[in-house]
Parts: C-alpha cells; structure tokens; sequence
C-alpha cells in the first residue's frame, strides 16, 4: 500500500466549477500535511497547508481529518490556470523533514 | 523568497558516463538538502537527505555508489550519477530547508531532465 494515495484522474471540468481532490495516507504518525501544485515539467511548488481545523486561502480550501487519516482540497470556481497537477504531501513525524507525496491529482479545466 | 537553483537544466549523455547535477540555495542556508527523482506520470521520490559536513542518508533502495552526494557548503549540494543508464532516465529534483528541517519549507528547485542514451 502506497504512504500516501491520490486518484490520479484526471478531473475535466469547465471553466467555473468547483472541484474536490481526496488523499489518504497510511502513517497514523503523520505530522504535517500540505497540498502542492506541479506544472508539467515544473518543480513542485507549495500551495498550502492543511490543518484538522480547516485552511482557506482564496477560492481554495484544504481540510485533515486525522482520525480518518483523510485530506482534502477544494478548488471554487476553477480558472483555466488552475490546470496542473495538484500533489498531496506528508511530513512523517521526526526530526528528518523527509516529506511523502503522492501520485498527484491532474486537473484540466477546459473553458 | 527563498530560491533555490539547479544546474543544468536539461543533460542527455551517453550511456556509462557520469552527470553531475548541482543545487545551489541562492539567498539562503541549507544545512538539509534533499534530492528526488519523479519518472513519468510517477510521484517525486525521496533518493537521499543530504546533509551539509556529513554523509548523505539514502533512502531504501537507492544505491549510494551509483549516486553520491557532495553537500560541501551551505548553500551546495550536488548529486553525481555515475555510469549513467538508460533506465536513470529521469526528473532529477533538489529541494534546499532554510534552518530545521523538521519544521521549515523545502524549497524545490527547477529540475534537471537527465536522458541518458
């Protein structure tokens, strides 16, 4: 079983709609979590961090469910430049700062 | 904010050669660089912690004679590919943690697309 899993789609929707990314990790000593966004060929880059008591940052909406051991991100009224590979990322608890991610999600937002 | 280099950008050699890719922290110290590797509609994964005045730590799996790891400086850390093959075909990602690196933001920089023939 994989540390960290995504549905790697990929989700096509228009331009406007709101859409939902799941991710599951496996390791109950999970210590941080984070969404992040890849461009094709790009290196990752941060979108936000994830906490039990929800995260908002614009049209976007990321909340952990630690008993679950479920995160998830919610995108509102998706603009074509929301089209990327959204990867959800976890810190083990310890002092290496290793992080995990997972397959990644594609997104393509079509007008 | 922070930025984080790599050198070069893009490589293809011939098989049985060595690559040498360098991660470069810009405005910043890294005592903690990691290096990933993210094969074609694959995830980035881990290859080794690098860990600036002492030995890299290598992730289950990867072999550290084929790729050994220099952090000599701060802000320096490079990954050697050695007797590259095709199967090392890869996006070669480093990533630089300004202080602890349990607690802090890694950095990614742009990647180097390694394409050995």
């Amino acid at each position: 079983r994989k540390e960290v899993e995504q549905d790697p789609g990929p989700f096509n929707v228009p331009e406007g709609a709101t859409v939902a990314f799941n991710c599951t990790y496996s390791n109950s000593a999970s210590q941080s979590f984070f969404w992040y966004r890849q461009d094709c060929r790009k290196e990752p880059k941060l979108l936000m961090s994830v906490y039990s008591s929800g995260n908002e940052d614009g049209r976007f909406t990321a909340q952990l469910n630690r008993a679950s051991q479920y995160i998830s991100l919610l995108i509102r009224d998706s603009k074509l430049s929301d089209s990327a590979t959204y990867l959800c990322v976890v810190r083990i608890s310890s002092n290496t700062g290793k992080l995990i991610f997972g397959q990644g999600t594609t997104l393509q937002v079509k007008p | 904010g922070a930025v984080v280099s790599q050198h070069p950008s893009r490589v293809i050699c011939k098989s049985g050669t060595s690559v040498k890719i360098e991660c470069r922290s810009l405005d910043f110290q890294a005592t903690t660089m990691f290096w990933y590797r993210q094969f074609p509609k694959q995830s980035l994964m881990l290859m080794a912690t690098s860990n600036e005045g002492s030995k890299a730590t290598y992730e289950q799996g990867v072999e550290k004679d084929k790729f050994l790891i220099n952090h000599a400086s701060l802000t320096l850390s490079t990954l050697t590919v050695t007797s590259a093959h095709p199967e090392d075909s890869s996006f070669y990602i480093c990533s630089a943690v300004p202080g602890l690196a349990s607690a802090n933001e890694q950095f990614f920089g742009p990647g180097t697309r390694l394409t050995v023939l």
